[in-house]
């Protein structure tokens, strides 16, 4: 079936560190990637997408590239910020017709120190 | 985006009662919603889908008759837990959206059950 695998957090850097969260997946057929973030008391907001193979998704200097060859949606940003401190979930998007369904990984927690 | 509001936010109740939890689109006509289930450090996972004006569609292992979805307007889907028990504990969040990269998210309501 489909899943999503996420590593483990919490996460904590420091300012300006390099970021990397692994994420994996498992589907069938070809599914759009996304990467979520959730900020403490707010609902999930959708941080980047790739809908097929060597797409690369980017928003707010996060990046993500579609690996079809290693199955993988790796979250990188080159320089982060406290405000970046959230969750961030892997998620993949399933059904055909857009239906809407996504599934997600268990979530990363990223800590950011000043 | 489209904001999306659940109430409440956090309740607690005794093992036997029924709880209801509001899943509100503030500023946009929403004929699908989204319900998932949160665990501790795991992922979110959909519940059902609910359509405005026909039942839901329940994902397998689902009860249907434990969590009643109704979804009488545009603007507001309710997840009822009937009969709550301690392994309904949970983190539960809606969205509203058709499509994978179009889904907005609530800020999730916390259940705790005594």
């Amino acid at each position: 079936g489909n899943s999503v695998t996420q590593m483990e957090g919490p996460v904590t850097l420091s300012e300006e560190a390099f970021l990397t969260i692994n994420c994996t997946y498992t589907a069938t057929g070809y599914p759009s990637l996304f990467w979520y973030v959730q900020y403490p008391g707010e609902g999930l907001q959708l941080l980047l997408k790739a809908t097929k193979a060597d797409d690369k998704g980017s928003n707010k200097g996060f990046e993500a590239t579609y690996r079809k060859e290693t199955t993988s949606f790796h979250l990188e940003k080159g320089s982060v910020q406290v405000s970046d401190s959230a969750v961030y979930f892997c998620a993949l998007g399933t059904g055909s017709g857009n239906t809407g369904k996504l599934i997600f990984g268990q979530g990363t927690t990223l800590q950011v120190k000043p | 985006g489209a904001v999306v509001s659940q109430h409440p936010s956090w309740v607690i109740c005794k093992s036997g009662t029924s709880v209801k939890i509001e899943c509100r689109s503030l500023d946009f006509q929403a004929t699908t919603m989204f319900w998932y289930r949160q665990f501790p450090k795991q992922s979110l996972m959909l519940m059902a889908t609910s359509n405005e004006g026909s039942k839901a569609t329940y994902e397998q292992g689902v009860e249907k008759d434990k969590f009643l979805i109704n979804h009488a307007s545009l603007t507001l889907s309710t997840l009822t837990v009937t009969s709550a028990h301690p392994e309904d504990s949970s983190f539960y969040i809606c969205s509203e959206g058709k499509s994978t990269d179009t889904q907005y998210f609530g800020p999730g309501t916390r259940l705790t059950v005594l």
